[in-house]
């Protein structure tokens, strides 16, 4: 049973450059959150989709956006990339209703 | 606004020497506090979920606590192996996950 999947592992950007990051949720799974974690910081919640839709979001500004496909898979979406964009990018997985969710290996985004 | 904190920020253990790990925190309408292990550069491992006060769970060396206001990680005889940092979350009822910045544990040889 593959668990939660995100591509690319390692992604390094120009300020103002715009990146997509991906996930594959685990097999059963409807709901996908996303985090940006800064180095020797907790996750920090951007958004979570359900059904296709943006269900709740975090305080991040609206250069965050993201996107669910019919198969659960999701994208994160950054425009107009800044410094401190720069972090680890965790994805998570869970069952609409359940409380536990399950994280994927993250994607290391550095912006130069 | 709900909010965590967790102590000591770092942790360093000799091999076999027990100790705590505490998260305090701040909720309207607790539906679950969560603990995970996250090892440097990858995701965090989902270790366990604690739902009201007095309840307790176990898993290998790990015990996990929970009261009204704060949950402890207890480690029984750590093994090198268990260094990692342990992060702490909570999740109020119609809200996301809100997770503390982390304990640093440190177990020497």
């Amino acid at each position: 049973d593959a668990g939660v999947t995100q591509s690319p592992t390692h992604l390094i950007k120009t300020r103002g450059q715009q990146v997509t990051l991906r996930c594959s949720p685990k097999s059963g799974h409807d709901t996908v959150s996303w985090y940006q974690q800064a180095l020797g910081q907790g996750p920090q919640f951007i958004f979570q989709y359900y059904e296709e839709e943006e269900r709740q979001r975090g305080n991040f500004p609206d250069r965050f956006s993201g996107h669910q496909f019919p198969n659960y898979s999701s994208e994160l979406n950054v425009n107009a990339l800044l410094l401190g964009d720069s972090a680890l990018y965790l994805c998570a997985s869970s069952l609409s209703g359940e409380n536990e969710q399950y994280f994927g290996p993250g994607t290391r985004l550095t912006v130069t | 606004e709900d909010q965590v904190t967790q102590s000591p920020e770092a942790l360093r253990l000799q091999e076999g020497e027990s100790s705590s790990l505490n998260c305090s925190y701040t909720v309207s309408g607790l539906r679950g506090l969560f603990w995970y292990r996250q090892d440097p550069g990858k995701g965090p491992e989902f270790l366990f979920t604690l739902y009201s006060a007095g309840e307790e769970k176990e898993k290998e060396r790990l015990k996990a606590t929970l009261t009204k206001k704060e949950s402890f990680l207890h480690i029984t005889a750590p093994k090198p192996e268990d260094s990692a940092t342990y992060l702490c979350a909570v999740r109020a009822y119609g809200q996301n996950f809100v997770f503390g910045p982390g304990t640093r544990l440190s177990v020497l040889p």
